[in-house]
């Protein structure tokens, strides 16, 4: 399974905008880019998911590199419940792939008020 | 729609008891997955199926087993609890490949092994 790297937290101000970066350079042609997050004592939540083209959604958007050698979620305006641990991972798309996720350890966000 | 639903949220096991944590859907998803999170760790995968009748083992299988009888329902059996599966266990789903959606995670299990 290719592997994903984050930084190990971030900090941002409250109602200022997030870029959380995650490199991935051995993505394969079909993996997705997928993005939870975690809040504290509850379970992952999808945020986003991409494959080429950037993707926007309520929640977040996408931006992804050309080479899809990495990729960066934007939280646009950042408020004290997006304080979470954020976890980008690939997920294989091949038949015969069991879409399991692979989780690393994620970038701790604290948010400040 | 429930989603995925976990029973119970917390549990406190003796060494070498045994129990199983619950886990169904009710979005028909065709794939489940069975994770569990130590304390400031991220999540490793157990077990996990693609349907009916199928199971595999993921990165840490040791200790568990589980089985797929339904589409619904995915349990996770611990057989002799050991204070390494103190653990918080989270089950996922996802309605399987040739789409690209998100999963959808239960609310997760905390057991405590003394």
């Amino acid at each position: 399974d290719a592997k994903t790297t984050q930084p190990n937290s971030m900090e941002s101000n409250e109602e200022e905008p997030v870029h959380l970066p995650c490199n991935h350079s051995t993505i394969s042609g079909t993996d997705y880019i997928h993005w939870y997050r975690q809040l504290p004592s509850q379970g992952p939540e999808y945020v986003i998911h991409g494959l080429t083209s950037n993707v926007n959604n309520r929640m977040a958007s996408l931006a992804i590199a050309e080479d899809r050698k990495s990729s960066t979620l934007i939280l646009h305006r950042a408020t004290l419940r997006d304080a979470a641990v954020y976890y980008c991972i690939l997920r294989g798309r091949e038949e015969g792939n069991t879409g399991k996720l692979i989780f690393g350890q994620g970038t701790t966000l604290q948010v400040k008020p | 729609n429930a989603g995925v639903t976990q029973t119970p949220k917390f549990r406190i096991l003796k060494i070498g008891q045994s129990m199983t944590l619950q886990c169904t859907q009710d979005m028909n998803h065709n794939y489940m997955y069975w994770y569990r999170q130590d304390p400031g760790m991220g999540l490793k995968l157990i077990y996990y199926s693609v349907g009916a009748g199928i199971t595999d083992k993921g990165e840490v299988p040791n200790g568990y087993n589980v089985s797929r009888s339904t589409t619904e329902d995915f349990p996770l059996r611990l057989e002799l609890a050991a204070p390494s599966q103190t653990s918080v266990y989270f089950c996922a789903s996802n309605p399987g490949l040739g789409t690209a959606g998100g999963y959808t995670f239960g609310s997760g299990t905390r057991l405590t092994v003394v």
